[in-house]
C-alpha cells in the first residue's frame, strides 16, 4: 500500500515571499502520478500541480513549481510570490498509473495549512 | 469547466437516521469517488465506482454503502447514522482515461450526527 506524509501541519508566509510545502511518499510502483491540491477556506478543492513519475522535468504552473526527486521519493511544492488567495490547505496525493477495468485512486496525505499574512 | 455538485453543503442528523448524500458531475465522467475528510488525517476513500451500477469498496466503507443508477450520481448512503461519521464528505469524479485521471472535486457536505 502506498503512504503520503506531510510533515508540516501548518505553515506562514509574507506576501510575495516564496514557501516550500513538503511531501514524502512510500511505494513499490515505478509508474505512477504525484498531485498537489489546495482547498481555501469554505471553498472547494482544486488542483495545483500534476508530476508523471516517468517525466525527469519538474512540473511548473505560473507561481507553482514542484521539486520532484524520485529516488528519494520526494515531492515538494514551491510558491513564489506569495499572495493573500493562496491561503489554503495544501494536499499532496499519490495515484498508481492507471490500469483498465477499475478507477485510479488517490492516497492522500494529511494535509499542510498554509497562512500568507501581509 | 467540470461541475461536481453535492445536494447539501450542511446536513445536521440524529443517531440510528438513514443518510443519503447525493453527487452528480456533468463531464460524462467514468469514475467517481467518496471521501471523507477528518482534521489530521486527510481524505479517506470510503468508496468508489468506475461505471454504472458498478462499486468498489476504498480504506473505510465500514458504516456505509453506495449507489449509481445513472452515469452522472453516485449516492453515498449512511444505513444508520452514527457518532463517529460525523466529518466533512467529498465527492470526486474523472475520466478513466490513465493520462488525464485528474480527480475534480464537488463543495463538500459537512455532516453532524447527533
Amino acid at each position: 500500500a502506498q503512504t503520503v506524509t506531510q510533515s508540516q501541519p501548518e505553515m506562514s508566509v509574507q506576501e510575495a515571499e516564496t514557501v516550500t510545502l513538503s511531501c514524502t511518499y512510500d511505494t513499490s510502483e515505478n509508474n505512477y502520478y504525484l498531485f498537489w491540491y489546495k482547498q481555501p477556506p469554505s471553498r472547494q478543492m482544486i488542483l495545483v500541480i500534476r508530476q508523471e513519475a516517468y517525466k525527469q522535468q519538474n512540473a511548473t504552473e505560473n507561481r507553482f513549481s514542484v521539486n520532484f526527486q524520485k529516488a528519494a521519493k520526494s515531492f515538494s511544492l514551491k510558491i513564489s510570490d506569495s499572495q493573500l488567495g493562496d491561503t489554503a490547505m495544501y494536499f499532496c496525493a499519490f495515484m498508481k498509473h492507471y490500469i483498465t477495468g477499475t478507477a485510479s485512486k488517490l492516497t492522500f496525505g494529511t494535509g499542510t495549512r498554509l497562512q500568507v499574512t501581509l | 469547466d467540470v461541475k461536481v455538485t453535492q445536494s447539501s453543503r450542511y446536513l445536521v442528523k440524529r443517531t440510528g437516521e438513514k443518510v443519503f448524500l447525493e453527487c452528480v458531475q456533468d463531464m460524462d465522467h467514468e469514475n467517481m469517488f467518496w471521501y471523507r475528510q477528518d482534521p489530521g488525517l486527510g481524505l479517506r476513500l470510503i468508496y468508489f465506482s468506475y461505471d454504472v451500477k458498478m462499486k468498489e469498496k476504498g480504506d473505510i466503507p465500514e458504516g456505509y454503502s453506495v449507489s449509481r443508477e445513472k452515469k452522472e450520481r453516485f449516492s453515498l448512503i449512511l444505513e444508520s447514522a452514527s457518532t463517529n461519521q460525523t466529518s466533512m464528505y467529498l465527492c470526486a469524479s474523472s475520466f478513466a482515461s490513465g493520462s488525464t485521471d485528474t480527480q475534480y472535486f464537488g463543495p463538500g457536505t459537512r455532516l453532524t450526527v447527533l
